[in-house]
């Protein structure tokens, strides 16, 4: 079975922290993604990764930044929250041969 | 650009019938279907990559326009697990597995 799993399931941040968001997959899968979900906008990509080291901007960077230092490991990072990053953080991965395969998600709320 | 879903939002009772459609300016190349109950990670239904296509899942298929650049979910004689919110995602021509995702429908199936 493919497992995603993400660090927190709810997080509290204040504004101006920067924050770390992990996401792990267990399947060796090439390419993994960053997703935050919002009420109404439905899943907006953030950042995908092709490969260890490689990253592309997806729709909305602006804010994040994102690691791959290992083919397992995609990062999310916040450099300075503020409070409309709040949202839900969704991490996926897959292997091409089928679809993307999501993680839990993280709640995270910027105070 | 985010394809368009409709309708955003449906309410059934149990053994009726309902349509999701997802529409794109942009030539489709796959169409993944994903559904979401609340709190939980979106989860994979099907994916349709050819033109007319049609794709079933249970009491659940969907079929897939190339010309029309749109793609139906067809839920037939719903059941209370049929509740939760329905995303489409579609594929660009790279394959990387990026996927853009619609706004989402919201569906209820009422007792």
């Amino acid at each position: 079975d493919v497992k995603v799993t993400q660090s927190s399931r709810y997080l509290v941040k204040r504004t101006g922290e920067k924050v770390f968001l992990e996401c792990v997959q267990d399947m060796d899968h090439e390419n993994m993604f960053w997703y935050r979900q919002d009420p109404g906008l439905g899943l907006r990509l953030i950042y995908f990764s092709y490969d260890v080291k490689m990253k592309e901007k997806g729709d909305i960077p602006e804010g994040y930044s994102v690691s791959r230092e290992k083919k397992e490991r995609f990062s999310l990072i916040l450099e300075s929250a503020s409070t409309n990053q709040t949202s839900m953080y969704l991490c996926a991965s897959t292997d091409l041969a089928s679809s993307p395969f999501f993680g839990p998600g993280t709640r995270l709320t910027v105070l | 650009q985010q394809p368009v879903q409709s309708p955003q939002a449906v309410i059934l009772r149990e053994g009726e019938d309902a349509v999701i459609n997802c529409s794109s300016s942009k030539a489709l190349y796959s169409v993944h279907w994903y559904r979401q109950k609340h709190g939980e990670a979106p989860v994979f239904l099907m994916i349709l990559l050819k033109g007319g296509e049609q794709k079933g899942h249970e009491k659940i298929s969907a079929s897939f326009n190339e010309k029309k650049q749109q793609s139906s979910l067809y839920l037939t004689a719903s059941q209370l697990s049929y509740s939760g919110t329905y995303f489409c995602g579609t594929g660009g021509s790279s394959n990387t597995g990026k996927l853009i995702f619609g706004q989402g429908t919201t569906l209820q199936v009422k007792p």
